[in-house]
């Protein structure tokens, strides 16, 4: 059975700090998901990583696949409170968008 | 706005009673995917229809069931509830068939069991 873990759970952080969530995944995958979710609200997808080494930047988040090391990475550089929200990955074990296992969520805080 | 619709936005009901969530995929897309997302158990995958035709299955209880319409837009009915089942049930859809693009979600519906 696929098992996705991120940590930390939780993250609190000053603005304008730099900071890593990390998003192990126990099977082998070469597609990654990373969707952002508010309070009450729905899922919006920021990245979607296909291959290994795959790296994809948009403002000040950027995600990053090691599929060999079954790892992907959410940097998040010179935090603004805009970001505050829960961050998920996904791992598609079946190679075909279809069964997405989840991970835990790291709620950030980003604190003025 | 996601371009996925699901309705109803929130739903209270009691125990034993039956309801049914309905979910409008983007346009174009052809698979609709269910979640459910609860404290305790975090984003459960529940069941994916591509065409009309199930594709893929999650940890979906038997008083659960699915179905996707020949207009693409799908159904979740749930079964003599209990109150366990309180969570917020999510629909995403994509072009499905193994292509290269992310799941987009609705808004969810939020039930509530009594």
């Amino acid at each position: 059975e696929l098992k996705v873990e991120q940590n930390p759970l939780f993250l609190s952080m000053q603005e304008g700090k730099n900071y890593t969530i990390y998003c192990n995944y126990s099977t082998t995958s070469d597609r990654l998901y990373w969707y952002r979710q508010d309070p009450g609200k729905s899922l919006e997808s920021l990245f979607v990583l296909l291959s290994n080494g795959a790296v994809k930047q948009e403002g000040r988040l950027m995600a990053s696949l090691d599929t060999k090391a079954r790892l992907s990475t959410l940097h998040i550089t010179a935090a603004v409170h805009d970001l505050s929200a829960t961050y998920f990955c996904a791992v598609d074990a079946n190679f075909g968008n279809e069964k997405l296992t989840f991970g835990t969520g790291t709620r950030l805080t980003i604190i003025p | 706005d996601s371009g996925v619709t699901q309705t109803p936005k929130h739903l209270i009901t009691a125990t034993g009673q039956r309801v049914t969530l309905r979910c409008s995929p983007r346009s174009g897309d052809l698979s609709v995917y269910w979640y459910q997302q609860s404290l305790d158990q975090g984003l459960q995958f529940l069941i994916q229809y591509y065409n009309g035709e199930e594709r893929a299955k999650g940890n979906i209880l038997e008083r659960f069931s699915a179905q996707q319409f020949p207009d693409l837009h799908s159904e979740l009915n749930l079964s003599s509830l209990e109150l366990g089942d309180s969570a917020l049930y999510f629909c995403a859809s994509s072009a499905g068939g193994g292509g290269n693009q992310p799941q987009h979600f609705g808004d969810g519906t939020r039930l509530s069991i009594l």
